[in-house]
C-alpha cells in the first residue's frame, strides 16, 4: 500500500473486555513497530519485528499484550482483559531496513477503555 | 540508561521567525536520528533523517543538524509559517533496533 494502515481508528471498549487493532505495513517492509502514546506522554516502544527473527518484546507492559505478524505482513496486536490504564493511542510504523531505515508511521488507533 | 531529551516542551512565535528545536541524547553511540512532525488527533510524519556518519540534512525549509560527540541534535525551520504549528518530536536508534523518542516540542506559529 500507498503508507501503513491501521484499523479502527477508534476503539471503544469496556474494562474487562479484549482488543485487536491491526496494522498493515508499507508493501516490501521487514521491520514493523508498534508504539503506544498515552494523553500528554511520549512514545512508548511495545514491540518490534524484523523478517522471520523471533520478535523484541521487551516494552509489552504486561502479559496481558501480545502481538503477532503473519506472513511477514500483517500485523495484530491484542490487549486481554483491557484496563483503564490501557486508554492510548496505538500507532505502528514499518521501515524497509534494519538499523538504519526511515520509519513511516500509521494514523494511529485511539483506545478508550471505560 | 538510554533516553531523548527536547527543549523547549513548547515554543510560540510570530509568522516568519527563524526557529530552533534542540534534540539531546545520552550515549554518542547511534545508528541514526530522525524528526517527526505530529499534528494532533494524528500519526507521526517523517522530516529528516541523519545517519551517524552524517552532519546535517536539509529538506526546503527544514534543516536538522547532528553532533554526536556532544550528543545533540537541532532542527532549523526557517521562515516560520502557521502551517508549521505541530509538535516536533526527535527520535534516536542507539545501537538497537527501536527508536526512542522525546518528549516533543509543541510548535505554535500565529500569523
Amino acid at each position: 500500500g500507498a503508507g501503513v494502515s491501521q484499523s479502527p481508528s477508534n476503539k471503544v471498549t469496556e474494562k474487562g473486555k479484549d482488543v485487536e487493532l491491526r496494522c498493515d505495513p508499507i508493501s516490501g517492509h521487514t521491520a514493523l513497530y508498534w508504539y503506544r502514546q498515552s494523553l500528554g506522554q511520549g512514545l512508548e516502544f511495545l514491540i518490534y519485528f524484523q523478517g522471520n527473527s523471533a520478535p523484541d518484546k521487551s516494552g509489552l507492559p504486561s502479559d496481558r499484550f501480545s502481538a503477532e505478524r503473519t506472513g511477514g505482513s500483517v500485523s495484530t496486536l491484542t490487549i486481554q482483559r483491557t484496563q483503564q490504564e490501557d486508554s492510548a493511542v496505538y500507532l505502528c510504523a514499518s521501515s524497509l531496513k534494519r538499523g538504519t531505515g526511515e520509519l513511516f508511521f500509521g494514523e494511529g488507533s485511539r483506545l478508550t477503555v471505560l | 540508561k538510554q533516553e531523548v531529551t527536547q527543549i523547549p516542551a513548547a515554543l510560540s512565535v510570530p509568522e516568519g521567525e527563524n526557529l530552533v528545536l534542540n534534540c539531546s541524547f545520552t550515549d554518542s553511540a547511534i545508528y541514526n536520528l530522525q524528526w517527526f512532525r505530529q499534528d494532533p488527533g494524528k500519526g507521526l510524519t517523517s522530516l529528516l533523517l541523519i545517519q551517524s556518519s552524517q552532519r546535517e540534512q536539509t529538506s526546503g525549509r527544514l534543516n536538522a543538524s547532528l553532533d554526536k560527540s556532544s550528543g545533540r541534535s537541532t532542527l532549523y525551520i526557517a521562515a516560520s509559517q502557521p502551517g508549521d504549528s505541530a509538535t516536533y518530536l526527535c527520535a534516536v536508534r542507539f545501537n538497537t533496533d527501536k527508536l526512542i523518542f522525546g518528549t516533543g516540542t509543541r510548535l505554535q506559529v500565529f500569523p
